[in-house]
């Protein structure tokens, strides 16, 4: 069945520094990909999305590309804020399967000031 | 107000008690999600409905049934509440297949 593995938190970076969060996918056909963020005591937010294959989805200076040869989605960042707190969700919709969002774990980042 | 409320936001219950939580939408999406969050596990699908006349068990949907009242409406139910049901539980919408969901602030439930 489908699956998705993400790196393992927490992680702790200090305020402008680079953020990367690894995603790897398991996944019938040709899945879409989705990143997350879920923010204290809220729900979780769609971040961005790429639906095929080289695609790359950005939003508020976060990036990912769908890497179709190495079935990643790594989430990036080049400069993270104290605001950028919060649980990364990465996930996929696999139209082979049950029609619906499959999730990872979740990674907990802290940005210290 | 919310485009995804969810009722109560928290609550706390005993074991055996039959409890319900609840999930309106004001988005218009036909498809409804109930999903649990617990620490290191992510979110695992409970149940879903892609209409009103539509209901599907999710990976996890043992000890839980759902009814969708209207488009707007969803609701879970816990029949027999047990401990290990003590978690975050999200409703979600979607529109279509390639949408992303919109998801409501979350129920704590704590089964004592």
């Amino acid at each position: 069945g489908d699956s998705v593995t993400q790196m393992e938190g927490p992680v702790t970076l200090s305020e402008e520094a680079f953020l990367t969060i690894n995603c790897t996918y398991t996944a019938t056909g040709y899945p879409s990909l989705f990143w997350y963020v879920q923010y204290p005591g809220e729900g979780l937010q769609l971040l961005l999305k790429a639906t095929k294959a080289d695609d790359k989805g950005s939003n508020k200076g976060f990036e990912a590309t769908y890497r179709k040869e190495t079935t990643s989605f790594h989430l990036e960042k080049g400069s993270v804020q104290v605001s950028d707190s919060a649980v990364y969700f990465c996930a996929l919709h696999s139209s082979g399967s049950a029609r619906q969002l499959t999730f990872g774990s979740g990674t907990q980042l802290t940005v210290l000031p | 107000d919310a485009d995804v409320t969810q009722t109560p936001r928290n609550r706390i219950t005993k074991t055996g008690k039959r409890i319900m939580l609840e999930c309106s939408q004001t988005k218009g999406h036909d498809r409804m999600y109930w999903y649990r969050q617990d620490p290191g596990l992510g979110l695992r699908l409970i149940y879903y409905s892609f209409d009103v006349k539509d209901i599907n068990k999710g990976e996890i949907s043992d000890g839980y049934s759902v009814s969708r009242q209207a488009q707007a409406k969803f609701s879970l139910s816990l029949e027999s509440a047990i401990p290990n049901q003590t978690a975050l539980y999200f409703c979600a919408t979607s529109r279509k297949d390639l949408d992303g969901y919109t998801f409501g602030s979350g129920t704590r439930l704590t089964v004592v």
